[in-house]
């Protein structure tokens, strides 16, 4: 199984940090890679898609790069509606899919 | 609207069987892979299992940890999914969800189902 390595596994932000969560692929994924979010008591939302590609009505704070098997996410100005824990998932083409740890955002 | 709305859930006693629904609509269920995905309290994501499409046989695969146990079947004509969960232990306790697999993306996701396996 590809495992996915995130960290911080937690980190505790302000309004308006610039906040970077990274992801390291325990084998080369490509392009392979999404983030989603995850508020408390709601279920997962996809956030970023294919390593880059924000999905519909993420604001443009959000951005995502990287290849291979190291990737990051970053939110820039980050708003109090941010506050969630953040997940990386790789979607190589042998099963299972993976996880991340998850990353859980707080505030300071 | 792309929807996914689930039913089931509930307490069940180890060893017990429990099934979870997921009805789709907005979208051509018939032309999608459906995946469920669970998180364990105080845990992280998990993948549990996949139902392919037509197109594939509507074949399914299992996460090692629910293979032999858990079984997934869709009905296309009333666009609807199903995880049946049978053999059930205490660390299946999770919030389950169904959801659509877009092109290897998990988009968008059922509110979720709480199964809890206790005595």
């Amino acid at each position: 199984d590809i495992q996915m390595t995130q960290s911080p596994s937690s980190l505790s932000v302000s309004v308006g940090d610039r906040v970077t969560i990274t992801c390291q692929a325990s084998q080369d994924i490509s392009f392979r890679l999404n983030w989603y979010q995850v508020k408390p008591g709601k279920a997962p939302e996809l956030l970023i898609y294919d390593v880059s590609n924000l999905d519909t009505g993420v604001p443009s704070r959000f951005s995502g790069s990287g290849s291979g098997t190291h990737f990051t996410l970053t939110i820039n100005n980050l708003q109090p509606e941010d506050l969630a824990t953040y997940y990386c998932q790789q979607y190589e083409n042998l099963l299972p899919v993976t996880f991340g740890q998850g990353t859980r955002l707080d505030i300071k | 609207e792309v929807l996914l709305v689930q039913s089931g859930g509930g307490l069940v006693q180890p060893g017990g069987s429990l099934r979870l629904s997921c009805a789709a609509s907005g979208f051509s269920f018939g032309d999608h892979y459906m995946d469920w995905v669970r998180q364990a309290p105080g845990k992280g994501l998990e993948w549990i299992g996949r139902s392919r499409d037509k197109g594939s046989s509507y074949s399914t695969d299992y996460a090692a940890s629910v293979k032999g146990r858990f079984f997934i079947s869709r009905d296309d004509s009333t666009t609807s999914l199903f995880l049946q969960m049978t053999s059930l232990k205490i660390e299946d306790t999770a919030m389950y969800y169904c959801t659509r697999n877009f092109g290897g993306g998990f988009d968008p996701w059922g509110q979720g189902a709480l199964v809890t396996v206790s005595s």
